[in-house]
């Protein structure tokens, strides 16, 4: 099984909400990853979580806030966003961070829109 | 630091054409490089990757990629293409000395395949 789940597919929030997105692997993989894409645009990465400890922060603001509770799963809080968050964001997984030869394997994304 | 330009931002080409989706690198170390595909709506999906060995690599659905040190190149190729494969596809490097799993994406090819 190579599959990476996100849940939801969609989500509509206003700028005072928080909401949460989810995301979750059974294939072992001991990496994680958040990415944000606008449209056409290439994926940003915006975290990366290591044996669940965060190992890469790329200057996200802190209205975004990683959690990786166990091996499995990986969330992303949001609190307070602005209109111009809205994009896909893609969680992806890979074996782990040992090599640079690690395929990562993307979940189909939640497209997110702020009002 | 490292740099990825893919010289064609869409290539529309007729079903069972055959296509080149070109991509160069800058980079002062060397590199691992991939190619994602994107199809509308979904999550990225590994069609390739150059780790060593020889510099023709096969990858899923009948891509090839070869992988040219001297001109810096990994164009990606398809003999014949198919409605299929209108997606939209990524060139990607990663430094081979890394352990943080950062992957260099180019900006993407937008692959339009008419019947």
């Amino acid at each position: 099984d190579t599959e990476v789940t996100q849940t939801p597919k969609h989500l509509v929030m206003g700028m005072t909400n928080k909401k949460s997105l989810k995301c979750e692997q059974h294939m072992g993989h001991r990496a994680m990853y958040w990415y944000k894409q606008k449209a056409k645009k290439p994926p940003e990465l915006m975290f990366v979580y290591s044996y669940e400890k965060l190992s890469i922060n790329e200057s996200v603001p802190s209205r975004f806030s990683p959690e990786c509770p166990n091996s499995s799963l990986l969330n992303l809080h949001l609190h307070a966003l602005q209109p111009e968050d809205s994009a896909l964001y893609l969680c992806a997984s890979s074996q782990d961070l040992t090599s640079g030869t690690d395929t990562q394997y993307f979940g189909p994304g939640t497209r997110l829109t702020v009002l | 630091a490292q740099s990825v330009t893919q010289l064609d931002s869409q290539v529309p080409v007729f079903e069972e054409a055959p296509v080149e989706l070109r991509c160069n690198y800058s980079s002062s170390v060397s590199v691992y490089l991939f190619w994602y595909v994107q199809y509308p709506n979904q999550g990225l999906q590994l069609l390739l990757k150059y780790l060593s060995g020889s510099t023709l690599v096969k990858g899923i659905n009948g891509f090839e990629a070869e992988f040219n040190k001297s001109q810096t190149s990994f164009h990606l190729r398809k003999p014949s293409v198919h409605i299929s494969d209108t997606a939209e596809y990524f060139c990607a490097v990663s430094d081979m000395r890394s352990n943080t799993g950062k992957l260099i994406f180019g900006q993407g090819t937008t692959l339009q395949v008419k019947p």
